[in-house]
């Protein structure tokens, strides 16, 4: 069975920086064809790509918060880290994480999601 | 970035209802569409992929059609567990982008 969940700080103040952990079982990071997003979604908006991770290392961003993103992973601990910096409001939503089966844009299986807040 | 454009926003609709959910692409994006559900409080669930491929478990009310630039979701027979946002996602090319949704909601 594949799952995911997400875990960070329900808080955050502006100008820091977030870092989010995507947790995963039931499939591997290092198999080929396998990857990882994130993705997110302000409250009562809608969804959000945000970036992507593939097996072979490679990483994809969204063009308008690129240069705030930064997504890793831990094959050895089955985690993908996506760190998104100078925080701000706007920027509040629920974060989260789903599988790309294929490393297609289809994203199977997705995490429950974990709330950010940000605000002084 | 290519752009997505749902229509209708909002849809109200019976239980029994068929449904129709236009996305449209700002350019080609071949097949490379996703359509999903979401329920309030809910992550989003998968139900098609590349246009008009059903996910597995997804009961065969719902289908997809298009490609190019214009494309469709179809539920023949409303059900009460299909009253819910949808959204449609290209991945033709990077960055993915979603359409702002479409909550069908009760009559």
């Amino acid at each position: 069975q594949v799952t995911l969940r997400e875990s960070g700080p329900a808080l955050v103040k502006p100008t820091q920086t977030l870092t989010l952990t995507c947790t995963f079982s039931g499939f591997s990071l290092s198999t080929r064809g396998m990857c990882v997003s994130w993705i997110r979604q302000p409250p009562g908006k809608a969804l959000e790509w945000l970036a992507l991770i593939d097996w072979d290392d490679d990483k994809y961003y969204s063009t308008s918060l690129k240069t705030r993103l930064t997504i890793s992973k831990d094959t050895s601990k089955n985690q993908v880290v996506l760190t998104m910096t100078n925080m701000d409001p706007v920027d509040t939503a629920t974060y989260y994480c789903a599988r790309n089966r294929d490393c297609s844009g289809r994203m199977d299986v997705w995490g429950q999601g974990t709330t950010v807040t940000v605000s002084s | 970035d290519i752009q997505m454009t749902q229509s209708p926003s909002t849809l109200s609709a019976s239980v029994g209802d068929r449904v129709t959910i236009t996305c449209r692409a700002s350019q080609s994006i071949s097949s490379w569409l996703a359509w999903y559900q979401q329920k309030p409080g809910k992550a989003p669930k998968i139900l098609i992929h590349k246009a008009s491929s059903l996910e597995s478990g997804v009961p065969s009310r719902f289908s997809g059609s298009g490609s190019g630039t214009e494309f469709t979701l179809t539920i023949s027979s409303l059900q009460p567990g299909d009253f819910a946002t949808y959204y449609c996602q290209q991945y033709n090319s990077y960055s993915w982008t979603f359409g702002q949704g479409t909550k069908v909601e009760i009559k």
